[in-house]
């Protein structure tokens, strides 16, 4: 079963919008990363925030942390043509059987020109 | 430093063959794990290596197999092929699997064709 859920499963803006994406995730966890893949390549690691941290901010990416809600949210300011790929969450969990890390089924972004 | 590779990149097999694809780790990463995604599923979690231990085991059938050299260097094998195993198969390392916040790095991925 998907510890995180990706929240829109698409999305498409306009060049210099800002795009927000939405997580949640089931479990308590020690930490929440997102990643971004370009179409049929690797994933690209872009933040990680703790369980403790609330917010985090790299460039033009801020991502929050709600451990109450269970849910995270990653916000691209002024988004680029290049900003376009899949975007996943990836949850650490404190307990878990079978999977390390954990990562959601993606949004796929799409930022138009 | 380099990143983490994955070999080969592209690969077709017939049902019922076997494959092997390899992985090397970032320099001083003892942790390596494996994800399959595909459309369907998404990424799914393989298993993961440390130290040439397996650490962490996901829900994969037995035919998917893997092992870890004392390099750290990684091999999965993936037995009696299946249309089903036609997925890009990504290799991840990490420094220190067992520290809370620790960032894993992804490679390229291995591309399997299955016909």
């Amino acid at each position: 079963s998907q510890q995180g859920e990706e929240d829109p499963q698409a999305l498409s803006i306009q060049e210099g919008e800002n795009a927000t994406m939405n997580c949640s995730y089931k479990t308590s966890i020690n930490n929440l990363q997102w990643y971004r893949q370009n179409s049929g390549r690797g994933l690209v690691h872009l933040i990680l925030i703790r369980s403790n941290e609330r917010e985090k901010h790299s460039g033009r990416l801020r991502v929050t942390l709600d451990t109450s809600k269970k849910s995270s949210s990653l916000l691209i300011t002024a988004s680029r043509a290049a900003d376009t790929a899949s975007y996943f969450c990836a949850t650490d969990p404190m307990k878990t059987s079978y999977d390390k890390v954990i990562f959601g089924p993606g949004t796929s972004l799409s930022v138009i020109p | 430093k380099a990143g983490v590779t994955q070999t080969p990149r592209y690969l077709i097999k017939t049902r019922g063959q076997q494959v092997t694809l390899s992985c090397s780790p970032i320099s001083g990463h003892r942790s390596v794990s494996w994800y399959q995604q595909t459309p369907g599923q998404g990424l799914q979690f393989l298993f993961e290596y440390f130290s040439e231990t397996q650490r962490n085991k996901g829900n994969f059938p037995g035919r998917f197999s893997g092992r870890q050299f004392s390099n750290s260097r990684s091999e999965m094998n993936v037995s009696t092929l299946e249309l089903g195993d036609s997925a890009l198969y990504l290799c991840a390392s990490s420094a220190d699997p067992g520290t809370a916040g620790n960032t894993i790095y992804f490679g390229e991925g291995s591309w399997l064709t299955v016909v």
